[in-house]
């Protein structure tokens, strides 16, 4: 158990609303990212933070925004949700074991936009 | 473009049976590779690793083999168990760099027969 918890867990929205997913780590993690699963493309990196208001972009990043302002929460939004952005969201923190990183992920947010 | 490719989707093995999980990688450059395992409505879970400087790596009934040469990697499972069955993803990614360029593959569900 990587001490993750994501809010919500099942989420519908109509297209044009904003939304944000929530995501809080009680292990003090440095790093912490937002990661989105779709049919035939795998896992797939939003944006990810490497420290308090340190965050940087991903692969997809268009249409999401991130926030971190304490290290437990790291927070993922979407300005104006869209139809292409209904996914499975996971937050994953990351444990350094020499100098191989390894992602460990939260339980997901199953977000449906309609 | 797909850095990590796992092309098989799904996968049928007799319990006590083994499985056999391919992954291929087109950068040179990854070093670092590992394998999560994802349950229906959890996150993916990290199940064993392997170092480009290894060619094999076992933990218990589960075994990862790398062929630097044909970037290819393997995970065997020893004997099959029905609690395996799941979504099998690979991925890559190079040391020292963290967990923000890990690329995943697009994942294979195992399915063990009783």
């Amino acid at each position: 158990d990587a001490g993750i918890t994501q809010s919500p867990r099942h989420k519908v929205t109509e297209t044009g609303t904003p939304v944000t997913l929530r995501c809080h780590q009680t292990e003090n993690h440095r790093y912490m990212y937002w990661y989105r699963q779709d049919p035939g493309h795998g896992l797939r990196l939003i944006h990810y933070s490497y420290g308090v208001k340190d965050t940087d972009k991903g692969e997809v990043s268009d249409g999401y925004s991130v926030s971190r302002s304490k290290t437990e929460d790291f927070l993922l939004t979407l300005e104006s949700a869209t139809s292409s952005q209904t996914s499975v969201y996971f937050c994953a923190i990351s444990r350094r074991q020499g100098q191989n990183t390894e992602a460990f992920f939260g339980q997901g947010t199953r977000l449906t936009v309609v | 473009d797909q850095q990590v490719k796992q092309n098989s989707p799904s996968l049928s093995v007799q319990e006590g049976r083994i499985s056999i999980l391919n992954c291929d990688y087109t950068n040179s450059m990854f070093d670092y590779f590992l394998w999560y395992k994802k349950y229906p409505a959890e996150g993916p879970t990290f199940l064993i690793s392997i170092s480009s400087i290894k060619d094999k790596n076992e933990d218990g009934r589960f075994t990862v083999f790398l062929n630097k040469s044909a970037k290819h990697l393997s995970l065997h499972i020893v004997p099959s168990q029905p609690g395996d069955s799941a979504v099998y993803f690979c991925a890559a990614s190079v040391i020292g760099t963290g967990a923000n360029n890990l690329f995943f593959g697009t994942g294979t569900r195992l399915t063990v027969i009783p």
